[in-house]
């Protein structure tokens, strides 16, 4: 089946630790999201990639870096530098970047700070 | 800039009660716009869409909506609602401003809770 899988299903970061998450898509999507759900926030945008190589910081990129070196996968770090880490993350992708594009959506990563 | 007001963070229903979600937008260009349902702890998934042509959507569960260009409204229905509805609902809209950058704006949705 295709889809968009996101690991691990619950991560938890100490303080001062770099952690990464997983989002890998077998859509053959060219474009790729995440997103950054807080309760009765909605979802925030952390960063988007349009292509293989390329991505460019969302609304709230502060505190995260990405990669884009396959078109399969689309990881995503949270830095120590994100003082507030604590969120229910969600990974998207769509064929291409177009306004007509429906994006997909993983089943998300709850992230959690001991 | 885009924006997205669901006014209502929480609507409780009895099943097989009709039901509207309620979603207005600001934008000055031309949008497309999106509903998605979220259920407990898994991500979203499209309800229907509204790109051009007739204003009434129909989607997926039994759900409709319809764009109202005047009112800058979006909003979703369901004439008789089950049990199984209950989720967080999220309306999202996309400028049409002719760019190569398309961003989805997320309002910050609406828990409908069905009860029996």
């Amino acid at each position: 089946d295709g889809g968009i899988t996101q690991s691990p299903k619950y991560l938890f970061r100490k303080e001062g630790q770099n952690v990464t998450l997983s989002c890998e898509q077998n859509l053959n999507h060219d474009a790729m999201y995440w997103y950054r759900q807080d309760p009765g926030q909605g979802l925030r945008l952390i960063y988007y990639s349009q292509i293989v190589n390329d991505f460019q910081k969302g609304d709230i990129a502060e505190g995260y870096s990405v990669s884009r070196e396959k078109k399969e996968s689309f990881p995503l770090t949270v830095t120590s530098a994100q003082k507030n880490p604590t969120a229910f993350y969600l990974c998207a992708s769509s064929r291409t970047s177009g306004g007509l594009e429906t994006q997909y959506f993983g089943p998300g990563t709850r992230l959690l700070v001991l | 800039a885009q924006s997205v007001t669901q006014l209502d963070s929480q609507v409780p229903v009895f099943e097989e009660a009709p039901v509207e979600l309620r979603c207005n937008y600001s934008s000055s260009v031309s949008v497309y716009l999106f509903w998605y349902v979220q259920y407990p702890n898994q991500g979203l998934q499209l309800l229907l869409k509204y790109l051009s042509g007739s204003t009434l959507v129909k989607g997926i569960n039994g759900f409709e909506a319809e764009f109202n260009k005047s009112q800058t409204s979006f909003h979703l229905r369901k004439p008789s609602v089950h049990i199984s509805d209950t989720a967080e609902y999220f309306c999202a809209v996309i400028e049409n401003s002719g760019g190569s950058n398309y961003k989805l704006t997320f309002g910050k949705g609406t828990l409908l809770t069905v009860n029996p």
